[in-house]
């Protein structure tokens, strides 16, 4: 596709569900980051694929989170047991190459998920 | 660590006035510097980014930023705002040293809500 695709826009679980959160990365790109943008706050990242695998998931904040890309193309963001403070826009980027001043990641335009 | 701080949560100016949205950073090491634009419902866009090399780089839409090391700032700055430009902006940075894990993420600050008043 001509950007990067998250789905669904918008996501409301009640408290201790399971949600997964989809990301369609551009065609081709081998970087894939997922970043968290809680109200009034930046982007915070929480995890780097490159290809299939997890380089850098040095900012899940606990187990609960799980994200995977089998094929190197769609990744998948899990939250196990959701808790209100999981409530956030995740955002998912992708490019080119690694390395942001490279390529400049594209960011696709999130997933809102609240959770009551 | 690596950090960012935007000072101001908002910046109004008007219309045809230059304008400039502060940011400051801190990291062990070199840093690439970079600016995002948030427009309502969208995702973040890149606006400019800084790697090396002269201090006053251009970018999108006419802005640019100046690269202070001595200051470790990195402000965004127009000459003349369009009503358009009112967006959220935000700053980010990462060492450029290889590290490991971690070496590759963005270290974004908190946002800027710029506001252009015809």
């Amino acid at each position: 596709g001509a950007g990067v695709s998250q789905t669904p826009s918008n996501k409301v679980t009640e408290k201790g569900k399971y949600v997964e959160l989809r990301c369609d990365p551009i065609s081709g790109h081998t970087a894939l980051y997922w970043y968290r943008q809680s109200l009034g706050q930046g982007p915070e990242f929480l995890i780097y694929f490159q290809g299939t695998g997890a380089a850098d998931d040095s900012g899940l904040p606990n187990d609960r989170f799980f994200a995977v890309r089998p094929e190197g193309s769609v990744s998948t963001l899990k939250i196990q047991r959701t808790e209100r403070g999981d409530s956030a826009v995740y955002l998912c980027a992708s490019s080119r190459l690694a390395a942001p001043e490279a390529d400049g990641y594209t960011f696709g335009s999130g997933t809102r998920l609240t959770v009551v | 660590a690596q950090s960012v701080a935007q000072p101001e949560d908002q910046v109004n100016v008007a219309e045809g006035n230059p304008l400039t949205v502060k940011c400051t950073y801190s990291v062990s090491g070199n840093p690439y510097l970079f600016w995002y634009v948030q427009y309502p419902n969208r995702g973040l866009q890149f606006l400019l980014k800084y790697i090396t090399g002269d201090n006053l780089v251009k970018g999108s839409y006419g802005f640019e930023a100046e690269f202070n090391k001595s200051q470790t700032s990195f402000h965004l700055k127009k000459p003349s705002a369009l009503v358009s430009d009112s967006a959220l902006y935000f700053c980010a940075v990462r060492v450029t040293a290889y590290s490991g894990a971690g070496s590759y993420q963005l270290t974004f600050g908190k946002g800027t809500k710029l506001s252009v008043i015809p």
